[in-house]
């Protein structure tokens, strides 16, 4: 069985660079896409972005300018980082792996079907 | 348009029949799956694809798709299907999109 666990500060502070790690145990990194998606407190979930395992990246045009994500299959491990965050960044972050697959059309869809438990980041000084 | 609407509360009897829907301009293209959210908890895959079920989930959840509107159905629901739904679908570019969640209560 797949698990995936957050870990990363608690805390940040405006202005700063939030960093979050997803460690993978169950299965191995390799061959999937793995993604980031965030919870505001009270509000929806948003994509943040994903990866590759090879290190190919696809990121939320609204956050692409402050997102980096990097994976590090030698860990079994992927991140995320964030910058320049304000209080609109404070939310539960979770870590997903992508079930993706193409309709009859041809088109690719990213579901998620295993996720980490969430860790609440708050931007505040 | 690349926004996907949801009712935001939808309430249903004990072993009755609820849809839940989720309107967007992308989904007269595209499928829509849904997750599953409880309180403290991370969303469940419940719906996937034109109508699949990730293996665990109950055959009472069903999912629909009719013009811009997508369903998921729950036949007979039950006191443990009380959660925030969330739509997610994807857009023109291929980037998933989620609604913003209806609360289901089950009276």
């Amino acid at each position: 069985q797949v698990q995936l666990q957050e870990s990363g500060p608690g805390l940040v502070k405006p202005s700063e660079t939030l960093s979050l790690t997803c460690t993978v145990s169950g299965g191995s990194i390799s061959s999937y896409y793995w993604s980031w998606i965030r919870q505001p407190p009270g509000k929806g979930l948003e994509w943040i972005g994903y990866i590759y395992y090879s290190g190919s990246t696809n990121y939320n045009p609204s956050l692409k300018s402050r997102v980096t994500i990097s994976v590090d299959t030698s860990k079994n491990q992927f991140s995320l980082k964030l910058s320049s965050v304000t209080a609109a960044d404070t939310a539960v972050y979770y870590c997903a792996r992508v079930y993706g697959y193409y309709d009859s059309s041809g088109y690719y869809y990213a579901n998620f079907d295993y996720w980490g438990q969430g860790t609440l980041v708050t931007v505040s000084s | 348009s690349s926004e996907l609407t949801q009712d935001p509360a939808v309430s249903v009897a004990l072993g009755q029949t609820v849809r839940i829907t989720c309107q967007g301009d992308s989904l007269r293209s595209y499928y829509a799956s849904w997750y599953q959210q409880k309180p403290g908890q991370a969303p469940v895959l419940v719906i996937y694809g034109k109508n699949n079920r990730p293996s665990g989930i109950p055959d009472r959840f069903s999912g629909s798709s009719s013009g811009n509107t997508a369903s998921l159905t729950i036949t007979g629901a039950q006191a443990e299907d009380e959660a925030d739904y969330y739509c997610n679908s994807r857009d023109s570019s291929g980037n998933p999109l989620f609604g913003g969640g209806t609360k289901l209560t089950v009276l």
